[in-house]
């Protein structure tokens, strides 16, 4: 199993430009999550599924949409990129509830700067 | 608002020695306190996990010591080892909302040969 992806590993948009970033588990995890990550901050939850067609936000979702059509795929969408979005994005994948201890699961994530 | 709250921000410790990374949480409704464990240019990755109905889970020379009645959890590394040089993030959930995460603002911990 390759966990969960990210691409890209990297990319600089200007201000004002789209772009989506994506994810993809193969664990057949029911929940994924966006965070983003800036120095001296942890990880933020930007949004989060747990399931296809359901999403909701998280605590820092400003800015940004996500869908969630199948099981596998969780992509996050920047419309009018800020320089305030500057920063390293990680998706995250867990097992559906009922299990004691849901362990999330990282991608290797995303860094992004906008200029 | 922060809700957990990581101390400290670094730590340099020698070979051998005990690295201790401390949080403070304020929501009581927390079920689920985990570690993460994140090297440079990586996602972060389960470290230990501990639940509030145990004072204190070991795994290897990795240990939870948990405090219910201060709302405090502590991660100790025992005979620390270069390998061990990361950013380690305290977390905590509440049971049902997807298990979202509450991080703490990580600890970036060097353990010197």
């Amino acid at each position: 199993n390759a966990g969960v992806t990210q691409t890209p590993k990297f990319r600089i948009l200007k201000i004002g430009q789209s772009m989506t970033l994506q994810c993809a588990q193969d664990m057949n995890h029911n929940y994924m999550y966006w965070y983003r990550q800036d120095p001296g901050m942890g990880l933020k939850l930007i949004y989060y599924s747990v399931g296809a067609g359901i999403t909701d936000k998280g605590e820092v979702p400003n800015g940004y949409n996500v869908s969630r059509s199948t099981t596998e795929d969780f992509p996050l969408r920047l419309e009018l990129a800020a320089p305030s979005q500057t920063s390293v994005y990680f998706c995250a994948s867990s097992y559906s509830p009922g299990v004691p201890n849901n362990e999330q699961f990282f991608g290797p994530g995303t860094r992004l700067t906008v200029l | 608002q922060q809700q957990v709250k990581q101390s400290p921000q670094s730590l340099i410790v020698q070979k051998g020695g005990i690295s201790i990374i401390n949080c403070a949480y304020e929501n009581t409704a927390f079920d689920y306190f985990p570690w993460y464990q994140q090297f440079p240019g990586k996602g972060p990755a389960l470290l230990i996990a501990i639940r509030p109905d145990v004072s204190e889970k070991k795994e290897g020379r990795f240990t939870i010591s948990f405090n219910k009645s201060a709302k405090q959890f502590s991660l100790h590394i025992m005979d620390s080892q270069p390998g061990d040089s990361a950013t380690y993030f305290c977390a905590a959930s509440v049971s049902g909302s997807a298990r979202q995460l509450t991080f703490g603002s990580g600890t970036q911990l060097t353990v010197l040969p």
